[in-house]
């Protein structure tokens, strides 16, 4: 099946720091990968459309300053949280679009939890 | 108004027990219907995918689409404790478009 991996899986950094997250698709190639954002027992929220070799579209109320995406290559995109802040504290997931046959599907990663502090 | 809307639980039911999860929505201009089960700490893994109204059987999983009413369900036989999770709806208006989720329910089948 096709497998999508983050990293890191946990992460904790300092406010005004940045930090990076990995989204890798490991067997299938991804023009298309998704960023989410998901707080405690609430619902996944999309951030960001990631495609590969252009600007991503972010969602209404996303700052693309501060969660900058680069999605480089087919199997490769990462979050960047610039000067984070404990509100941006969050279950980050990634997910990689494939379609074959007509049919396309998602693939989700494990997730990111970052904490800062 | 949310445009998905999910009752988040808890659900608690016993081991065998048949399992009812609901969503409904405000945009009939969605398409394709999604239910995703998500463990804690993990990331969403898709159970079932509909496309416009109808049902949809896999096993011991059914999922409905009245678009009409603009409500779908989930519905789980013989419900396991490994079927524990958080069960999210989720929808998009064409083919590989951003997915819009519902709050999810929390689902514990006691043994």
């Amino acid at each position: 099946g096709a497998v999508v991996s983050q990293h890191p899986s946990w992460v904790i950094c300092k406010s005004g720091t940045s930090v990076k997250i990995e989204c890798r698709s490991l067997d299938f190639q991804a023009t298309t990968m998704f960023w989410y954002r998901q707080f405690p027992k609430q619902s996944l929220m999309l951030m960001a459309t990631s495609n590969e070799g252009s600007k991503a579209t972010y969602e209404q109320g996303v700052e693309k300053d501060k969660f900058l995406i680069n999605h480089a290559s087919l199997t490769l995109s990462t979050l960047t949280v610039t000067s984070a802040h404990p509100e941006d504290s969050s279950f980050y997931i990634c997910s990689a679009l494939l379609g074959s046959s007509g049919h396309y599907e998602q693939y989700f990663g494990p997730g990111t939890r970052l904490t800062v502090t | 108004q949310k445009e998905v809307e999910q009752d988040p639980g808890p659900l608690s039911v016993p081991e065998g027990a048949i399992v009812s999860l609901n969503c409904t929505y405000s945009n009939s201009a969605f398409q394709y219907f999604m239910w995703y089960r998500q463990y804690s700490r993990k990331g969403p893994e898709l159970l079932m995918y509909t496309y416009s109204s109808g049902n949809k059987e896999d096993g011991r999983f059914t999922a409905q689409v009245d678009k009409s009413s603009k409500y779908i369900s989930l519905f789980i036989r013989d419900s396991q404790p490994s079927d524990s999770a958080t069960y999210l709806c989720a929808m998009s208006f064409g083919q590989g478009g951003k997915l819009i989720f519902g709050q999810g329910t929390e689902l514990s089948v006691k043994p």
